[in-house]
């Protein structure tokens, strides 16, 4: 199906490693992207690719993929990840699509 | 380094139509997709449609066929956004974004705009 399924929220403690997950048949192909979105902001995009991060993104960012499953891990969470994440692929037409979005709560 | 700036907030009569304006300054531009992503109040991103200038053509998403229209000027390194026969759903924040790669419009954003308010109210 023509769908990317995030969860809704997650939670991290300050420091911890936290992985946000997207669910997607066009996963099995292609490579998501990952964007963080704070309030009020445009999304920025964190990673692409197999793992690639854009100039200015921390290492702490890292991506990772098996079967149908995208992962957007980040170890040693700090206080400004906190934010909503977006994964995107693509749909059966091939045209972009965006998953749901996580968004992630540092404790 | 390219940056991506839009035409300010509007406000809309349900049924009219909006043009958003996206102008790219600091590098290359036809060459590479712009896309634009609405985004509704406390929502997710939704691709609505792209263009890549050099080609011309435009791909939308299925649900704003008919109803959407984006094309690009070239000579002003700016893509436009057309909404038309809008109703309150339609209320959203709208941004420009630019491809990864050259020559497609699939699937990763590395530069966005600022996003415009597009309020649909009577």
């Amino acid at each position: 199906s023509s769908e990317l399924t995030q969860d809704p929220a997650v939670s991290v403690a300050l420091g911890q490693t936290v992985r946000i997950t997207c669910q997607g048949d066009s996963l099995r192909s292609y490579y998501a992207s990952w964007y963080q979105q704070k309030p009020g902001q445009a999304p920025v995009l964190v990673i692409y690719g197999k793992n690639n991060r854009p100039s200015g993104i921390p290492d702490r960012f890292s991506g990772s993929s098996s079967g149908n499953t995208a992962s957007l891990t980040i170890t040693g969470a700090q206080a400004e990840d906190e934010a909503d994440y977006y994964c995107n692929s693509r749909d059966s037409s091939g045209n972009p699509l965006f998953g749901g979005g996580t968004k992630l709560t540092v404790l | 380094q390219v940056q991506l700036v839009q035409s300010g907030a509007e406000v809309k009569k349900p049924g009219s139509s909006v043009k958003v304006s996206c102008k790219a300054s600091g590098g290359t531009f036809s060459s590479y997709a712009i896309s634009w992503v609405r985004q509704a109040p406390g929502q997710g991103l939704e691709w609505m449609g792209g263009i890549i200038p050099i080609f011309g053509t435009a791909n939308y998403a299925q649900k704003f066929q008919g109803r959407v229209t984006i094309t690009a000027d070239e000579s002003t390194s700016t893509a436009y956004m057309e909404l038309s026969s809008l109703r309150s759903e339609d209320t959203a924040v709208y941004y420009c974004a630019r491809g990864l790669q050259m020559a497609t419009i699939c699937c990763a954003f590395d530069i966005w705009g600022q996003g415009t308010m597009v309020t649909v109210s009577s």
